[in-house]
């Protein structure tokens, strides 16, 4: 069974551009969540989705944004770029959004803001 | 919001020895407690949960302790050995299961 895959692994980015990132969640998955890690503030939230619909989204500002589609994988989008947001994008799948499931991690999308 | 607090944030211990790590959450209504070890460069992998209506949780080396009135767990180790060296998270699920809150995490470093 194939885990959780995020796109592209790797990024640099200009000051002001946007990016998107993608997630493919586990075969059976419907909820996908968003993480910002960095070595000062640790794993961060900033949304959860659940059925195409955003359930949850953490303290981020507007230009971080995401979506789902019906096949459950997820992208999120980051307009404007600052350098501080440089980091780790994590997602994470998990059966189902409500209840106590576990959530499993993708590799991570590395974004550099140069 | 959920707030958890992780304790340590550095810890050395010699191979074989013991590790204990302390979390502490804000949010009564939580009821699900996975913790996960992230290694360099790695993802995230949780190695043990707890749910709230068990007290502990045995796993080979590894344990979790719950105390809903005090609103803390502790991850624990056994007989630690180099590989166990990582960062571990502990982490709460909030009740209404959409939103995990994470600690600061634990650098573990086990000397051979």
């Amino acid at each position: 069974k194939a885990g959780v895959t995020q796109t592209p692994r790797y990024l640099i980015k200009t000051r002001g551009q946007q990016v998107t990132l993608s997630c493919s969640p586990i075969s059976g998955h419907r909820s996908v969540s968003w993480y910002q890690q960095t070595p000062g503030q640790g794993l961060q939230f900033l949304f959860e989705y659940f059925s195409e619909t955003q359930r949850n989204k953490g303290n981020f500002p507007g230009r971080f944004s995401g979506r789902q589609f019906s096949n459950s994988r997820s992208e999120m989008n980051v307009s404007t770029l600052e350098l501080g947001d440089s980091a780790l994008y994590l997602c994470a799948s998990s059966r189902v959004g409500g209840g106590n499931t576990e959530a499993f991690f993708g590799q991570g999308t590395r974004l550099t803001v140069v | 919001g959920e707030n958890v607090e992780q304790h340590p944030s550095t810890l050395s211990v010699q191979e074989g020895d013991s590790a204990v790590i302390k979390c502490t959450y804000s949010d009564s209504a939580s009821n699900y407690f996975p913790w996960y070890k992230q290694e360099l460069g790695k993802r995230p992998q949780l190695i043990i949960d707890i749910r709230s209506n068990v007290g502990e949780k045995k796993d080979q080396r590894i344990a979790v302790t719950l105390n809903k009135t005090a609103k803390h767990f502790s991850l624990h180790i056994t007989e630690t050995q180099p590989e166990d060296s990582a960062v571990y998270f502990c982490a709460v699920l909030n009740n209404a299961g959409n939103m995990l809150t994470f600690g600061g995490g634990t650098r573990l470093m086990v000397k051979p």
